[in-house]
């Protein structure tokens, strides 16, 4: 089992560009979740879904949409990119939103 | 006061020794705990789940003190490989969520 995968796994962006993470999970979880970590910091949750066709606002949403494409599937999109969102973004799972999650190893975003 | 709080170290250690470190938190309903570890620009990996007053895993121990609104991880025997930074998380119903602390750094040296 390949767990969590993300793609891409390093990106630069041009500020205003928009760029679609992708995140799969093959763990038949139903919860998924995006999150950020800066040098320094916490990981900080964007956004999430408790299961398919649900999501819901994290910590940090503001210039972030998601998508529950299907159970394996959550995508995070950045519609017009700013500096002040170059970190690590980091996709996890779980069977449900109070048990273990699991991460993918990570984006790297760059926003010039 | 943070939900989580955690001491950022880095706590050195020397291989073989014996480490311990806490994570306070301040919502008293939290009903599981979690830690992870985090290695440096790596996902972070769950290294063991608390769901009562502690759980134990080989070198890992873990301790809740719910009067306290704490939880440690001692780590017996530290391996070079112990390097990393270590995460709390407690989980609360309201809202649903986890919540990661800052991590605690520790570095084992020979």
């Amino acid at each position: 089992n390949a767990g969590v995968t993300q793609t891409p796994k390093f990106q630069v962006l041009k500020t205003g560009q928009s760029m679609t993470l992708q995140c799969a999970q093959d763990m038949n979880h139903n919860s998924m979740y995006w999150y950020r970590q800066d040098p320094g910091m916490g990981l900080r949750l964007i956004y999430y879904s408790a299961s398919e066709g649900t999501t819901d606002k994290g910590e940090v949403p503001n210039g972030y949409n998601v998508s529950r494409l299907n159970k394996r599937e959550f995508s995070l999109r950045l519609e017009s990119a700013a500096p002040s969102q170059t970190s690590v973004y980091f996709c996890a799972s779980s069977e449900g939103t109070k048990y273990e999650q699991y991460f993918g190893p990570g984006t790297r975003l760059t926003v010039t | 006061r943070k939900e989580v709080e955690q001491d950022p170290g880095p706590f050195n250690v020397p291989e073989g020794a014996t480490v311990a470190f806490n994570c306070t938190y301040s919502n008293s309903a939290s009903q599981s705990f979690f830690w992870y570890r985090q290695d440096c620009r790596k996902e972070p990996k769950l290294l063991m789940s608390v769901y009562s007053s502690g759980n134990e895993d080989g070198r890992f121990t873990a301790q809740l003190n719910r009067a306290s609104q704490y939880i440690s991880l001692l780590i017996r025997d530290s391996k070079l490989s112990d390097s990393a930074t270590y995460l709390c998380v407690p989980f609360k119903a309201a809202g649903n969520k986890l919540t990661f602390g800052g991590g605690t750094r520790v570095l084992v040296k020979p």
